[in-house]
């Protein structure tokens, strides 16, 4: 079972502060890396979708950065928002791409 | 809408009463997978097909069985249920396994007594 980490476990900041964390996960064998937003008794939904070392992406306030050789991802949230507050979710997908390892997930609590 | 179902979304039963929680994309997706979410651990992968008829287990397959006699359906089968497979459960598709990411159902919340 391949491991797959994401840091800081939960989170608390201010509406309008910036905030980032981290997926890190196996540099070996690398074929995909997501990112998915899970609200509480929603199911989660694809942010992003990295395959490339350097790959940066964005959507509205939220982006994305890839680091395959030393097994890292960031996501980065600008000037959170209360409706920002969720688990933010990572998945590795190996040289098996049909198997999917999640990280634990980090709980973002932003506070208006 | 293009959405995944699953069915039912709590469900509580006994030790060893057989149960079938089910999937359904309108999607047209080729691959399905399933997975359980339990506090403190990331979404574990149960089972995954990548096609009708193809499915292989994922990282936690006891207890479990699947089946993918059409495209778009994929239950979840417990054939003889444990307290221990208490847990919350997610079924997901995607259109291909490649860039292209997961899209998941509700969730079923399974409690066994």
């Amino acid at each position: 079972i391949l491991n797959v980490e994401q840091s800081p476990q939960s989170l608390h900041v201010q509406e309008g502060d910036s905030t980032n964390f981290t997926c890190s996960f196996p540099s070996s064998n690398f074929y995909a890396l997501h990112w998915y937003r899970w609200e509480t008794a929603k199911s989660p939904e694809a942010l992003f979708v990295m395959t490339l070392n350097g790959d940066e992406k964005k959507k509205g306030r939220i982006s994305a950065t890839l680091n395959t050789k030393e097994g890292y991802s960031y996501l980065y949230i600008k000037g959170s928002q209360p409706e920002d507050s969720a688990t933010y979710l990572c998945a590795f997908q190996g040289d098996n791409f049909n198997k999917f390892y999640f990280g634990s997930g980090t709980k973002l609590n932003v506070k208006p | 809408e293009a959405q995944v179902t699953q069915n039912p979304r709590y469900l509580i039963t006994v030790t060893g009463k057989k149960l079938t929680v089910t999937c359904s994309q309108n999607m047209n997706h080729e691959y399905m997978s399933w997975y359980r979410q339990d506090p403190g651990l990331g979404l574990r992968q149960i089972y995954y097909s990548m096609n009708v008829e193809v499915t292989d287990k994922g990282d936690v397959p006891e207890g479990y069985k699947v089946s993918r006699k059409e495209k778009r359906n994929f239950p979840l089968i417990l054939e003889s249920p444990s307290p221990n497979q208490t847990s919350l459960y997610f079924c997901a598709s995607s259109p291909q396994i490649h860039n292209s990411p997961l899209h998941f159902g509700n969730g079923t919340r399974l409690t066994v007594t």
